[in-house]
């Protein structure tokens, strides 16, 4: 089964608008990634933030660890078209190196 | 680096025949991934390689998926027989498995494969 589950499924926003997307998960970690999928390629790492912090910012991106909840926060400021792309949230297992398991992300749509 | 390189980049074949998809993960990567992905189930752990070591085939889906990796620069998925169910996009990944960036995966651009 899924180990982090992505929330809204999907978002549509308008270009200079800010993009919340939220994931949830079920064990204890060790760290939370976010990835970026444009349509038809790989995906591309954009933070990870460990299990002992709370918040991450990177550009534009800021992420949240709320592991009380087991739950993280995307926030993208001031969005661009070219944000278009699905987002996923990326968990470990809290036992030394492991896998990550991915959600089923949230489809980003930033309309010009 | 080039990064992680996936060929061939389209595969359209007709059940029964056999696929053999390819990976050169980054140069000194310690960990190569094998991961399919589909609409239904999403982005699903195939198999990984620790030190071309397999250490978890347990996402293998049938036995006729298969896995090799002969040395640090290149590794193969082979189906055989393929079935129409396994039309997907599959895709390799590597991470340096130390320093900062340790767990950090690094993606190829994908193999989407159509099973006719």
């Amino acid at each position: 089964s899924q180990q982090g589950e992505e929330d809204p499924q999907a978002l549509s926003i308008q270009e200079g608008e800010n993009a919340t997307m939220n994931c949830s998960y079920k064990t204890s970690i060790n760290n939370l990634q976010w990835y970026r999928q444009n349509s038809g390629r790989g995906l591309v790492h954009l933070i990870l933030i460990r299990s002992n912090e709370r918040e991450k910012h990177s550009g534009r991106l800021r992420v949240t660890l709320d592991t009380s909840k087991k739950s993280s926060s995307l926030l993208i400021t001031a969005s661009r078209a070219a944000d278009t792309a699905s987002y996923f949230c990326a968990t470990d297992a809290n036992s030394g190196y492991s896998t990550l398991t991915f959600g089923k992300g949230t489809m980003l749509l930033v309309s010009p | 680096d080039a990064g992680v390189i996936q060929s061939p980049r389209h595969e359209v074949t007709e059940m029964g025949q056999e696929v053999t998809l390819r990976c050169k993960p980054i140069s000194g990567h310690d960990y190569l991934f094998w991961y399919r992905q589909t609409m239904m189930r999403g982005l699903e752990l195939l198999i990984y390689f620790n030190n071309n070591v397999p250490i978890d085939d347990s996402g293998m889906p049938e036995d006729r998926f298969s896995a090799k990796m002969p040395n640090a620069s290149f590794s193969t998925l082979k189906i055989q027989p393929s079935e129409p169910r396994d039309s997907a996009v599959y895709f390799c990944a590597s991470s340096p498995g130390q320093g900062p960036e340790a767990e950090t995966q690094y993606f190829g651009p994908g193999t989407r494969l159509l099973v006719l």
